[in-house]
């Protein structure tokens, strides 16, 4: 399967700082990629989808200007939260897809980002 | 009409038994669906998918079978193994790329 890379895998924060997590597809190149949150034991909400070159679209209760998502390049998603609260801790997810042609999309997932925030 | 029902929550096998798990939709528009083995810590791993068209893929002692009717599709681990023990997740998505994902399945395979 295709590879994508998240970093870093495990970040410890103070409350009030901000923390950027990258994803990166490393052999495709993904016009689409997705950030999800996930709670323990629970499965992947899906915060928003980020398009290269725009704006991304975020789901309904995801705060835009506390999840900041930019999509620079056709390999590189970043998620930036900002003012970084203990509830915010939480295990983060980018998959980025893979346009197959006429056997459609795949997407794949990245190892996951460990926040904490104390 | 968005959701993707999955069970059993969580499952319990023997060596070398059969895993089943299965998965339920209500959005025809639906046209793939992958199933993910998920090991704590990590993110998703994409481990088979299926496209309407057809009514059942293997690959290895993986198969997923799918009945679109009913819409329905199933999640078969032929010859069970410890190793298989992980959280699988089965999702839906159409050509928006937007994956809808179940509530994932606990899978516990006794040595």
């Amino acid at each position: 399967g295709a590879v994508v890379s998240q970093h870093p895998s495990r970040v410890i924060c103070k409350s009030g700082t901000s923390v950027k997590i990258e994803c990166r597809s490393l052999d495709f190149q993904a016009t689409t990629m997705f950030w999800y949150r996930q709670f323990p034991k629970q499965s992947l909400m899906l915060m928003a989808t980020s398009n290269e070159g725009s704006k991304a679209t975020y789901e309904q209760g995801v705060e835009k200007d506390k999840f900041l998502i930019n999509h620079a390049s056709l390999t590189l998603s970043t998620l930036t939260v900002t003012s970084a609260h203990p509830e915010d801790s939480s295990f983060y997810i980018c998959s980025a897809s893979r346009n197959r042609g006429a056997q459609g999309t795949e997407a794949f997932f990245g190892q996951g980002t460990r926040l904490t925030v104390v | 009409q968005q959701q993707v029902k999955q069970s059993p929550q969580s499952l319990i096998v023997q060596k070398g038994g059969i895993s089943i798990i299965n998965c339920a939709y209500e959005n025809t528009a639906f046209d793939y669906f992958p199933w993910y083995q998920q090991f704590p810590g990590k993110g998703p791993a994409l481990l088979i998918a299926i496209r309407p068209d057809v009514s059942e893929k293997k690959e290895g002692r993986f198969t997923i079978s799918f009945n679109k009717s009913a819409k329905q599709f199933s999640l078969h681990i032929m010859d069970s193994q410890p190793g298989d023990s992980a959280t699988y997740f089965c999702a839906a998505a159409s050509g928006t790329y937007k994956y809808i994902f179940g509530t994932g399945t606990r899978l516990k395979v006794l040595a």
